[in-house]
């Protein structure tokens, strides 16, 4: 079964800009969930969808927003760009149920913003 | 104090040693615990996951929850080379809905 699979692996943006990030979850993985990881912060939750809604979201400024399509592949979009969204954003995919805290990550994109 | 605190090393172990690798958390909430390993440069890999209270083993891998103490172990037994990585605690609440808030992980090297 494939794995997640995250589009593009590594993106250079400037200052201003704004960027798309795109997620492909394992086949039946309905819920998807995007983290942003950085040397100082680590990995930080940013939200979480599921049946195309937005099921939970964590501290970010609204600048970071994403969606979900009807094949559960997500994208996340981060606008007015800033030089401390420099990060490897990750994305990651589970079950439902009791399986829903497993959840299997892609290999991530790495943004730098210059 | 942060939700979950890890030691982010590095630890250097030869090839062979049982290795020790730790979290606390002060969120009594925290029902779910992970470990993940990740690589350089790569996303991070589940290796295990237990609820609540408890010992799981997995091959060479054991985990270890002791909610009483709000600690969390993974033990790596006969480690290999291609153990080195960084190991990555993650934990969660139900209330939460699925938000793991991680450690900031602690990298281990191995040597042969």
């Amino acid at each position: 079964k494939a794995g997640v699979t995250q589009t593009p692996r590594y993106l250079i943006k400037t200052r201003g800009q704004q960027v798309t990030l795109s997620c492909s979850p394992i086949s039946g993985h309905r819920s998807v969930s995007w983290y942003q990881q950085t040397p100082g912060q680590g990995l930080q939750f940013l939200f979480e969808y599921f049946s195309e809604t937005q099921r939970n979201k964590g501290n970010f400024p609204g600048r970071f927003s994403g969606r979900q399509f009807s094949n559960s592949r997500s994208e996340m979009n981060v606008s007015t760009l800033e030089l401390g969204d420099s990060a490897l954003y990750l994305c990651a995919s589970s079950l439902e149920g009791q399986l829903r805290y497993e959840q299997y990550f892609g290999p991530g994109t790495r943004l730098t913003v210059t | 104090q942060k939700e979950v605190e890890q030691d982010p090393g590095p630890l250097s172990v030869p090839e062979g040693a049982i290795v020790s690798l730790n979290c606390t958390y002060s969120n009594s909430a925290f029902q779910y615990f992970m470990w993940y390993r990740q690589y350089s440069r790569k996303g991070p890999e589940l290796l295990m996951y237990t609820y609540s209270s408890g010992n799981k083993e997995d091959g060479r891998f054991t985990a270890q929850v002791d909610k009483s103490s709000k600690y969390i172990s993974l033990f790596i037994r006969d480690s290999q080379p291609s153990d080195s990585a960084t190991y990555l605690c993650a934990m969660s609440a139900i209330q939460a809905g699925t938000a793991l808030i991680f450690g900031k992980g602690t990298t281990l090297s191995v040597s042969s």
